[in-house]
């Protein structure tokens, strides 16, 4: 099994509504995780960091599901500048430097 | 603040020639990573340098070197570029706490094609 695995999509959203997806991990001592998004081209950048059971930012919320061992990523009322490449990340090292695990990504398109 | 910049954006090698990629950051980072990205799968990990003077390899270190100069900036070379090395690569920076909240910046990538 993948340390980290997602769907990678694309999953088509009309704009104004509501889409989720999951993120499955392997390493069930995560304590924290991320999740970053890629515009096409461009280079990842953070989207929200996740220190407990979830967060929540405006229109995104993320989840964390210890025992099912996954992450899931909530976007309301989905704008057309919201697609992107959605990457979900963990720390993957034992040690404290900050080593991370990078999903695949999962696309989403917001049409019009 | 530029944040992390990389040079080259764009490059194309013949098989067996060599280069250098430059990553260099502002924000007073402990930390740089050097990750490759290919299609379908996530970035991953060439070499790292936790702080100054240290490096260390990651998931996929074979055929590459990198060198710390300097707390700013990072530097991965490639000895006798191979196909298999086409790929985006990007450069990070991250504070390095070591607390859960560390979060790594990046640059705008380079794509290298290895003809």
């Amino acid at each position: 099994r993948k340390e980290v695995e997602q769907d990678p999509g694309p999953f088509n959203v009309p704009e104004g509504a509501t889409v989720a997806f999951n993120c499955t991990y392997s390493n069930s001592a995560s304590q924290s995780f991320f999740w970053y998004r890629q515009d096409c081209r461009k280079e990842p950048k953070l989207l929200m960091s996740v220190y407990s059971s979830g967060n929540e930012d405006g229109r995104f919320t993320a989840q964390l599901n210890r025992a099912s061992q996954y992450i899931s990523l909530l976007i309301r009322d989905s704008k057309l500048s919201d697609s992107a490449t959605y990457l979900c990340v963990f720390p993957s090292g034992t040690d404290s430097w900050g080593k991370l695990q990078f999903g695949a990504g999962t696309q989403v398109v917001v049409t019009p | 603040n530029a944040g992390v910049t990389q040079t080259p954006k764009f490059q194309v090698l013949k098989t067996g020639q060599s280069m250098t990629l430059q990553c260099a950051q502002d924000m007073n980072h402990n930390s740089m990573y050097w990750y490759r990205q290919d299609p379908g799968m996530g970035l991953r990990l060439i070499y790292y340098s936790a702080s100054e003077g240290t490096t260390d390899k990651g998931e996929v270190p074979n055929g590459y070197n990198v060198s710390r100069l300097n707390k700013r900036e990072f530097s991965l070379r490639l000895e006798s570029a191979a196909p298999s090395q086409t790929s985006v690569y990007f450069c990070a920076s991250s504070e390095m706490t070591g607390l859960p909240t560390d979060t790594q910046y990046f640059g705008p990538g380079t794509r290298l094609t290895v003809l």
